[in-house]
This record gives C-alpha cells, structure tokens and sequence, in this order.
C-alpha cells in the first residue's frame, strides 16, 4: 500500500522567515505533487516533480528520490501563504493505471 | 488563465436523496477526475475519466455512484441514494494529458455536500 507521509501537521512561523515542510513517500511512488488548499478548501497545484527542484517565485521543491523524500521551502514568508499544503506522491497501479495518494497535509500560519 | 468550475459550492440533501455534482473542466483537456475530502480528512481519489469512459476507480466509488459527461463540457458525479458518511468537499479536477505522464491537475473549488 503507498503510503506519504507529511511533516509537521501545524506549522506556525513569523511573516519573512524560511518554512520548510517535508514529506517522506513509500516504494512504488515515482513522482510527487505538491498542493496548496485555502483556507476556503480550494486546491491549488503548486509543483509537480519526478526528480531534482523546481522553483516557482518564492516556492521551491525538492525532491530526492533515493531517500523518498520531498521539501516544500517558501521564502521570505507571508500571511498571504497561511493554508494546509498538501504532498500527493503518484503511483503506477497496474494496467496503465495511476493513482495519486494524498498527504495529511500540513497547516501552516504565518503570523504578521 | 482558464480553470475548472465546480457548482454548487454548497449542496444539503437529505439521507437517501440523490445528488449531482457539477463540474465544468478546462475546456481543451481530456483527463477528469473527482476527489473527496471528508472533513478534517485526507483528499481520496475516487474516479478518473477519459474518452467518454471511466478509466479507473477506488474502492470508496460502489454502486452508489456514477460520472457522466453529458455534453462535452460539462462533467458530472452523481450519488443515487446519499448516505451521513457521503457528507464531504468534492474536488472535480482536470488534465491536459494523463497524470502518469507527470501532467498537472487542476482542480475546481469543491462542492462542499451536507447530508442531514
């Protein structure tokens, strides 16, 4: 059964510092999706990755494939990024099927 | 930048009623799905779509349930017989190509279903 796992469930962070949050993925998962859900529960995609980092503004995304984990870094953070992001690792489920498993996803609040 | 639109936002039907949920996707993508998040919950997949034809399901989609696209833009989740536990958001999201070729998803702002 694949399995990710997110951490830390609660984040609280004052606005302009580094968020990390991390994510850790069973064997059988060959790519992870990062998502941002508002407040609101709109969901946002943010990055899909298969190897390597991807940058997007003040968003990075990390993923190293020998250790099965993956990073979500905001920089220079702000209350505006205050929402649960969620890690949803992609996995082959057989007869040309895939499936994505979802993170519990991680709440973050940046404060003023 | 065009996205996928979900209505209603917010649906109450009683135990037993049958519902539908709507779902308008990126008008030039061919991949659909629908998620559900019970409350305070992880996001669970229940079906993909392509072709006119479900392409995969989870074992939370039974018999209660069936997807329809009707008339080539429109994308529709219908529970026949609403139960308290179906009580959840319902994320339809949408393609370009098929996730296990690395394509993003795009999702709609949910449906959000009370089942009293």
């Amino acid at each position: 059964k694949n399995e990710v796992e997110q951490s830390p469930q609660n984040l609280t962070a004052q606005e302009g510092e580094f968020i990390t949050i991390n994510c850790s993925y069973s064997v059988g998962i060959s790519a992870l999706h990062w998502l941002q859900q508002h407040p609101g529960g709109g969901i946002v995609s943010l990055f899909m990755l298969s190897s390597g980092k991807k940058k997007h503004g003040r968003l990075i995304a990390t993923i190293n494939i020998q250790e099965k984990h993956s990073s979500l870094h905001i920089t220079a953070s702000h209350p505006r990024d205050s929402a649960v992001y969620i890690c949803a690792g992609l996995s082959y489920s057989g007869a040309g099927s895939y499936q994505l498993t979802f993170g519990k996803g991680t709440k973050l609040s940046v404060i003023p | 930048e065009p996205e996928v639109t979900q209505t209603p936002s917010h649906q109450v039907t009683q135990m037993g009623q049958e519902v539908i949920l709507r779902c308008v996707p990126i008008s030039n993508h061919l991949y659909f799905y629908w998620y559900r998040q019970i409350l305070g919950q992880k996001v669970e997949f229940l079906v993909s779509f392509y072709n006119n034809e479900i392409s995969e399901k989870s074992e939370i989609f039974d018999d209660q349930f069936s997807v329809e696209r009707p008339d080539g833009s429109n994308f529709t989740l219908k529970i026949r017989s609403t139960k308290l536990e179906d009580s959840a958001m319902y994320f339809c999201a949408s393609s370009e190509a098929w996730v296990g070729n690395n394509s993003p998803l795009h999702f709609g702002n949910g449906t959000r279903l009370t089942v009293t």
